[in-house]
């Protein structure tokens, strides 16, 4: 089993739609990270938590340490968020610099 | 926040030639790392590489085969060495944001071995 586990794999949407991707952890974390990538391959960090909820504009991010899940939503979607967006713990492992990632969700936003 | 810029940013290259592949930043920082995403896969960490010190290479990676450089605290060096087809990734560097946990990623090179 992996230690980060990214849901769902694939998810389409259309323009407008409330969108939630998932992640769970399964080890201890000092942190969590959503990144996102886009086809050319370049990777920027959308968000770090280490608890409660961080928004910045459309985008919300929400970590439960206890149950060790985190949640990154987009509000009112558009074809730009169309990307790769991956979930990213550091601090297993003792280092807090080391990240583990996800296999990363794959959104396509149709206009 | 930090600026990450990577050279090449593609290329197609011969099997059992090498390839450098240069990251730059635009601030200083302590710590940088690379990453291999194979097609399909999540990123892997190849190593840490700290300025005035061997770089880290995590399980599987090996110095022989991938060679980093960091000759100062806003620039390090990837070489992949004797390159397969099995080499074909993108590659990818990163830094530390200062002591705050987070990580500046640059924007990858693609690399395509024949």
């Amino acid at each position: 089993k992996n230690e980060v586990e990214q849901s769902p794999q694939n998810l389409t949407a259309q323009e407008g739609e409330f969108i939630t991707i998932n992640c769970s952890y399964s080890v201890g974390i000092s942190a969590l990270h959503w990144l996102q990538q886009h086809p050319g391959g370049g990777i920027v960090s959308l968000f770090m938590l280490s608890s409660g909820k961080k928004k910045h504009g459309r985008l919300i991010a929400t970590i439960n340490i206890q149950e060790k899940h985190s949640s990154l939503h987009i509000t009112a979607s558009h074809p730009r968020d169309s990307a790769v967006y991956i979930c990213a713990v550091s601090g297993s492992g003792g280092s807090n610099y080391k990240l583990t990632f996800g296999k990363g969700t794959l959104l396509t936003v149709n206009p | 926040s930090a600026v990450i810029s990577q050279k090449p940013s593609r290329d197609i290259c011969q099997r059992g030639t090498s390839l450098t592949i240069q990251c730059q930043v635009d601030s200083q920082v302590t710590m940088m790392f690379w990453y291999r995403q194979q097609p399909g896969q999540s990123l892997t960490l190849i190593a840490t590489a700290n300025q005035g010190s061997e770089a880290t290479y995590e399980s599987g990676f090996v110095i022989d085969k991938f060679p980093i450089s960091r000759p100062n605290l806003t620039f390090s060096t990837l070489t992949v060495s004797n390159m397969s087809p099995e080499d074909s990734s993108i590659y990818l560097c990163s830094a530390e944001g200062g002591g705050t946990d987070t990580q500046y990623f640059g924007p990858g090179t693609r690399l395509t071995v024949l």
